[in-house]
């Protein structure tokens, strides 16, 4: 069975960084591309950027870019979400997702992430 | 982001139609859109993909077209547990996608 394991909700102060992740099974990780999407509380869902395992390429929303780093292991089947510098605003839930050509047709459980002082 | 209406109604057993609208770089040109469906705290469910195909295990109350730059799904049938968020999702090209901005469906 096909599944994406997101690593636990974070609670982080201003400035502190951190890196998500997001494991793929049950499926050949280097053929499909993996993204990440945020949802603010209560508010809807916002892509962040998108990465292509076989060959590591990587595109970001204008909004997110310089913002987060994307990248992925493909030896342990796993991408990942790093901020370096974490700001308030930043307290939302990341859903990472699978996609292929037809886009995005499986998602992880969502991670929760907190900043605050 | 797509534009959606914020919110819809319907009784058990009517049908609902969502809008998405969008522009000949997104929504009217590629035939990537999809829509998924979200509960509350859970993560959002595929249920239509290129424009209107619909996965295995979707009932097929679920259903969706696209006229030039505007998606629709209708929920036909309403039942309870239709109740949810819906968001419709567009290809808007160099490996960029594109959210709606959410249509909370409400059954009265």
């Amino acid at each position: 069975e096909m599944q994406l394991v997101q690593s636990g909700a974070e609670v982080k102060k201003p400035g502190e960084s951190l890196k998500i992740s997001c494991k793929g099974s049950g499926y050949t990780f280097t053929n499909y591309w993996i993204g990440w999407v945020r949802q603010m509380p209560g508010k809807g869902l916002e892509w962040m950027g998108i990465i292509y395992p076989r060959d590591s390429d990587t595109r970001y929303s204008p909004s997110f870019q310089g913002q987060v780093t994307i990248s992925a292991d493909n030896s342990i089947t796993t991408a990942y979400l790093q901020w370096t510098s974490l700001k308030a605003s930043d307290t939302a839930m990341y859903f990472c997702v699978r996609g292929g050509v037809a886009g995005i047709d499986s998602w992880g459980q969502g991670a929760l992430v907190t900043v605050s002082s | 982001a797509l534009t959606q209406p914020r919110s819809v109604s319907g009784s058990p057993g009517q049908s609902v139609t969502i809008s998405c609208t969008g522009t000949s770089s997104d929504v009217g040109g590629y035939t990537f859109v999809s829509w998924y469906q979200q509960h509350p705290g859970k993560a959002p469910r595929l249920i239509i993909h290129d424009v209107d195909r619909r996965p295995s295990g979707v009932p097929d109350r679920f259903s969706a077209s696209r006229s030039v730059n505007t998606a629709s799904l209708t929920i036909s049938g309403l039942q309870a547990e239709d109740e949810a968020d819906y968001y419709c999702c567009s290809y808007a090209g160099t490996y960029t996608w594109v959210f709606g901005t959410g249509t909370k469906v409400t059954v009265v």
